[in-house]
């Protein structure tokens, strides 16, 4: 079993549908990241979650940290979102980061 | 801002051939990560630096080694490289604060034919 699991894999959304990622991990972690990869491969960091709730812009992310359970919201999704949405824990004290196998999301004009 | 700069951006290598990929980070991170993603694949960790020290180590094969300078920029090479090591190599920077400032480099895609 994977230390850090996602779901759905694959997501296909019209323009302006409501997204949900979801992230669950078995490890304890010091902070939780949600990562956007573009074709290409370039990695963003959108969001570094400990506890409670962060937003910027149409994202909002979310992590219960009892549960070990973290959420990324895309409200009014747009074509430019499509992309592939990594969670990734950051476990230990050494810093390195344990990813999950990402969520490949698809927004249709 | 400055983000964290790798080098070069795509390589290509015949089997057997050597590499090296660099990797400068964010002013003032003194932390930096090598991550390894296959094609389809998660990213793997590799291998960490912290104050020009090794910090942790992960899947790295022993044909890869991998130092951090004096200014802190880092550099990974890869000797008798195999068609397995294609891959895009990821470094990320982050303060004295485990994975904090966490900032990724756009990636070297290595490929070896």
């Amino acid at each position: 079993k994977n230390e850090v699991e996602q779901s759905p894999q694959n997501l296909t959304a019209q323009e302006g549908e409501f997204i949900t990622i979801n992230c669950s991990y078995s490890v304890g972690i010091s902070a939780l990241h949600w990562l956007q990869q573009h074709p290409g491969g370039g990695i963003v960091s959108l969001f570094m979650l400990s506890s409670g709730k962060k937003k910027h812009g149409r994202l909002i992310a979310t992590i219960n940290i009892q549960e070990k359970h973290s959420s990324l919201h895309i409200t009014a999704s747009h074509p430019r979102d499509s992309a592939v949405y990594i969670c990734a824990v950051l476990g230990g004290s050494q810093g390195n980061l344990i990813f999950g196998k990402g969520t490949k999301l698809s927004v249709k004009p | 801002a400055a983000g964290v700069i790798q080098s070069p951006r795509h390589l290509i290598k015949e089997k057997r051939e050597t590499a090296t990929l660099k990797c400068y980070p964010i002013p003032r991170h003194d932390t930096v990560y090598w991550y390894q993603q296959g094609p389809g694949q998660d990213p793997q960790f590799l291998i960490s630096f912290y104050e020009k020290m090794q910090s942790d180590k992960g899947s790295i094969p022993d044909r890869f080694s991998a130092q951090q300078f004096s200014d802190y920029h880092s550099e990974l090479n890869m000797s008798s490289l195999e068609l397995g090591d294609s891959a895009l190599y990821f470094c990320a920077s982050s303060t004295g604060v485990p994975g904090y400032g966490y900032t990724f480099g756009s990636g070297t895609r290595l490929t070896v034919v």
